[in-house]
């Protein structure tokens, strides 16, 4: 089956470290997103890719950075320049960047040691 | 202000109920979305809409656009309904991705 696949599930990052979270998608779709979920608070865009080797800034993108080399894959690095890095990551696709539905992963939680 | 808001914020309910959740935007938008999130994080889409009205087995979406507002309705809920809903817009003009509202945490009790 199709689908989007965010690993790890949970993450321990030591301050001072990068992390890299990963998303893989097999959906064939062109658009791709990040976004950070903290408790109480709606779903913020922090990156998105409408197509290979191009990005954009969301809502808040500073602290982070991404990648997307291929149209299967959209990693997300927390640098350490990211102050409050803990929270739940979800990433998800669309076929293309004009409203259609978007599919997502089942998230990453990363949290400070 | 945010520019999406959800009502209620929590909703605890009866099995069999008629349940209605309420979003309310302040912007232009293209879409609207519904979606569900479990337990585990994982989100669902429910449900995308620009005009009028869509139905998909006991869920019920409707949006007024001259209103910007926009309702679910589950019919004859069940406890598998026990979930977080979240309404989501496509800003016209805004960067790309949605605009989530906070979600509505919905708990059907047998």
């Amino acid at each position: 089956d199709g689908g989007i696949t965010q690993s790890p599930k949970y993450l321990f990052r030591k301050e001072g470290q990068n992390v890299t979270l990963s998303c893989e998608q097999n959906l064939n779709h062109d658009a791709m997103y990040w976004y950070r979920q903290d408790p109480g608070q709606g779903l913020r865009l922090i990156y998105y890719s409408q197509i290979v080797n191009d990005f954009q800034k969301g809502d808040i993108a500073e602290g982070y950075s991404v990648s997307r080399e291929k149209k299967e894959s959209f990693p997300l690095t927390v640098t350490s320049a990211q102050k409050n890095p803990t929270a739940f990551y979800l990433c998800a696709s669309s076929i293309g960047p004009t409203g259609q539905p978007q599919h997502f992963g089942d998230g990453t939680r990363l949290s400070i040691l | 202000k945010n520019e999406v808001e959800q009502s209620p914020q929590n909703l605890t309910a009866q099995e069999g109920e008629f349940i209605t959740i309420n979003c309310s935007y302040s912007v232009g938008i293209s879409a609207l979305h519904w979606l569900q999130q479990h337990p585990g994080g994982g989100i669902v889409s429910l449900f995308m809409l620009s005009s009028g009205k869509k139905k998909h087995g006991r869920l019920i979406a409707t949006i007024n656009i001259q209103e910007k507002h926009s309702s679910l309705h589950i019919t004859a809920s069940h406890p598998r309904d026990s979930a977080v809903y979240i309404c989501a817009v496509r800003r016209v003009g805004g960067a790309d991705g949605l605009t989530f509202g906070k979600g509505t945490h919905l708990i059907i009790q047998p």
